[in-house]
């Protein structure tokens, strides 16, 4: 496809369960950013990767969220034992460049998480 | 701690009329400022973006005007339409050294009225 495409759209999750959200990331592009946008706020930071390598997971709000992208490809978001503050949507970008050359990110149409 | 505070929160214009939409920010460590407008559902799109070094930016109706003196940037929407309604996003990132996250304000929502 031509943009950032993320899965699953939608997710209901009970507390206490895992979840994985995915994101295809424009191909060829080299950075990819998550970030957790909260209903009627901004997207807030949450990890950087430069093709396989996580550079920056300062936004990570605890260590039951873990990011990954083995292959420099795809991207995968889990987050562990999920709770109910958790709920926000999970919006994925990515970067055709990195470093010194700074230039837009794309986003996806994010993953709507809900925690019951 | 909030590096970027967008205001208003929310602002209603008749259609024609001119958008104004402001930031500040407090860090000075940010060299990109851009502008995201996101529809309902979607993610946000860029719009428009500027760099420290330029005062004034142009495309088509919307204008960034950047005074790094007072840490303040702000979108003009000319000739506003129905079509604009949507939520706009400013954000800064990091210079140079840093790993370029986007840090975002809360977001205004414009409603064109027709």
């Amino acid at each position: 496809g031509a943009g950032v495409s993320q899965s699953p759209r939608y997710k209901v999750a009970k507390r206490g369960q895992d979840v994985a959200l995915r994101c295809d990331p424009i191909s060829g592009h080299v950075s990819l950013f998550w970030y957790q946008q909260a209903l009627g706020q901004g997207p807030e930071f949450l990890t950087y990767f430069q093709n396989e390598a996580q550079l920056d997971k300062s936004g990570l709000p605890s260590d039951r969220f873990f990011a990954e992208r083995p292959e420099g490809s795809v991207s995968t978001l889990k987050i562990q034992r999920t709770q109910q503050e958790d709920s926000a949507v999970y919006l994925c970008a990515s970067s055709p460049r990195t470093g010194l050359s700074r230039t837009e990110a794309f986003f996806g149409q994010g993953t709507r998480l809900t925690v019951v | 701690q909030q590096q970027v505070k967008q205001s208003p929160q929310s602002l209603i214009v008749q259609k024609g009329g001119i958008s104004i939409i402001n930031c500040a920010y407090e860090n000075t460590a940010f060299d990109y400022f851009p502008w995201y407008q996101q529809f309902p559902g979607k993610g946000p799109a860029l719009l428009i973006a500027i760099r420290p070094d330029v005062s004034e930016k142009k495309e088509g109706r919307f204008t960034i005007s950047f005074n790094k003196s007072a840490k303040q940037f702000s979108l003009h929407i000319m000739d506003s339409q129905p079509g604009d309604s949507a939520t706009y996003f400013c954000a800064a990132r990091p210079r140079r050294g840093s790993q370029g996250n986007l840090i975002f304000g809360k977001g205004t929502k414009l409603s064109v009225k027709p």
